[in-house]
């Protein structure tokens, strides 16, 4: 149990367009939320945390009008980043978790490159 | 600050041999602990996980930690390596907010496992 699906798994866009990118956990609930990106060889930073049907909290450095976060229902968050430019392209990752107290289950990534 | 080290970068191994790879924190309340694998191009799945007891973790695939608190530690250890191990290794440490309950990961910079024939 605990899948986390993440979509798409790579996209490739012309610079100033905006990217949607979906986390869903299919077997679970997830009341909290988690975005990361994790540029090549490096670890992964959070970038932010949502709780369903609230507004996510950022992490600093993080600009919240470029990385927009919706956390609408208890197995779907979105992260659009908006008006893309190449300095945006990374691996991005979510996760979710059932409440505060469990572990994060992550999604298999999305490779967003922007040319 | 809270902080993870793990101070190995890369590890080659042989089949068959064993392993530990290395993890240290910095944190100042009892930390959540956590050892993630991560194949390449893809997310991360949990391999194990310390909150409290026994400080001998027990994973998946065969995979241990210990929580070593006087050490600040929580190294990963395989007593036999399988080439399918081959993948990096994030360890990392749950922070507690003011509600006690973790919400946020801290990772360390992982290690790059690679297995020899």
């Amino acid at each position: 149990g605990a899948v986390v699906s993440q979509h798409p798994s790579r996209v490739i866009c012309k610079s100033g367009t905006s990217v949607k990118i979906e986390c869903r956990s299919l077997d679970f609930q997830a009341t909290t939320m988690f975005w990361y990106r994790q540029f090549p060889k490096q670890s992964l930073m959070l970038m932010a945390t949502s709780n369903e049907g609230s507004k996510a909290t950022y992490e600093q450095g993080v600009e919240k009008d470029k990385f927009l976060i919706n956390h609408a229902s208890l197995t779907l968050s979105t992260l659009t980043v908006t008006s893309a430019h190449p300095e945006d392209s990374s691996f991005y990752i979510c996760s979710g978790a059932r409440d505060l107290n469990q572990p994060q289950h992550f999604g298999d990534g999305t490779r967003l490159s922007i040319l | 600050a809270q902080s993870v080290t793990q101070p190995d970068i890369h590890i080659t191994v042989s089949e068959g041999a064993s392993l530990e790879l290395r993890c240290n924190y910095s944190y100042g309340a009892t930390p959540y602990l956590f050892w993630y694998v991560q194949s390449p191009g893809q997310g991360l799945q949990l391999l194990l996980k310390y909150f409290s007891g026994d400080t001998l973790v027990q994973g998946i695939k065969g995979f241990e930690a210990e929580f070593k608190r006087s050490q600040s530690s929580f190294n990963l250890r395989k007593p036999s390596v399988h080439w399918s191990d081959a993948a990096e290794y994030f360890c990392a440490v749950g922070i507690m907010n003011y509600g006690g309950a973790t919400n946020k990961l801290i990772f360390g910079t992982g290690t790059l496992l690679a297995v020899q024939p």
